[in-house]
């Protein structure tokens, strides 16, 4: 069985600051990970995805990730946020043969001017 | 190359209605998945389909189902609507299913059940 949980439904942060979104996994097998973002009205589009080539990924529009296997974890960052990284973002977890994303509830990101 | 599209964008039914809707994924791709969101619930799995076989299927009643075709295009019908039916149908494409290769999502179908 797989599951996220990702730490704060809601994190505010003003422009220019540090992005930190928290997620932790469980899996029974070597995970897949993925970051989505969704913006309102829209589908989910893949920020970033970790794959066991590298522990450090980089993503798209400044966002990288850190697979840390001994903390089940796979937290988001980006240096400086931007306004337009305003929206919702969810971590999900695969693996195995089930052919589907597990995914964890949420976190909407604000940014304040 | 175009995206996964979804049709049609929103849509409102009534209660004991039922409900088609369709999913055209990526060219080349062979694999789609469906996906619930609701505010509640959050992301939850439907099912997931591979040239026309369903592989994996969530936590759902029966009242939910879909089927692909040879083409790769998938459709989910719902019948016997209910209010907690009400939510964002999100379809997922993916060249074989896997966790390596990932999974594009479409833009997905509003549905609004009153």
């Amino acid at each position: 069985a797989q599951s996220v949980t990702q730490l704060g439904s809601h994190v505010s942060v003003s422009e220019g600051a540090l992005v930190l979104l928290r997620c932790n996994y469980s899996s029974s097998v070597p995970p897949y990970l993925f970051w989505y973002v969704q913006y309102p009205n829209q589908g989910l589009q893949l920020l970033l995805k970790y794959t066991s080539a590298a522990t450090l990924v980089k993503g798209i529009n400044g966002f990288e990730a850190e697979f840390k296997k001994s903390e089940t974890s796979f937290h988001l960052t980006k240096p400086s946020a931007h306004m337009s990284d305003a929206a919702e973002y969810f971590c999900a977890v695969s693996g195995g043969s089930n052919y589907k994303l597990t995914f964890g509830k949420g976190t909407l990101l604000t940014v304040n001017p | 190359k175009a995206g996964v599209t979804q049709t049609p964008r929103y849509l409102i039914k009534t209660r004991g209605q039922q409900v088609t809707l369709s999913c055209s994924p990526i060219s080349g791709h062979r694999s789609v998945s469906w996906y619930q969101q609701t505010p509640g619930q959050g992301l939850q799995f439907l099912f997931e389909y591979f040239s026309e076989t369903q592989r994996n299927k969530g936590n759902f009643p029966g009242r939910f189902s879909g089927r692909q075709f040879s083409n790769s295009r998938s459709e989910m019908n719902v019948s016997t609507l209910e209010l907690g039916d009400s939510a964002l149908y999100l379809c997922a494409s993916s060249l074989d299913g896997s966790s390596n290769y990932g999974y594009t999502f479409g833009s997905g179908t509003r549905l609004t059940v009153v």
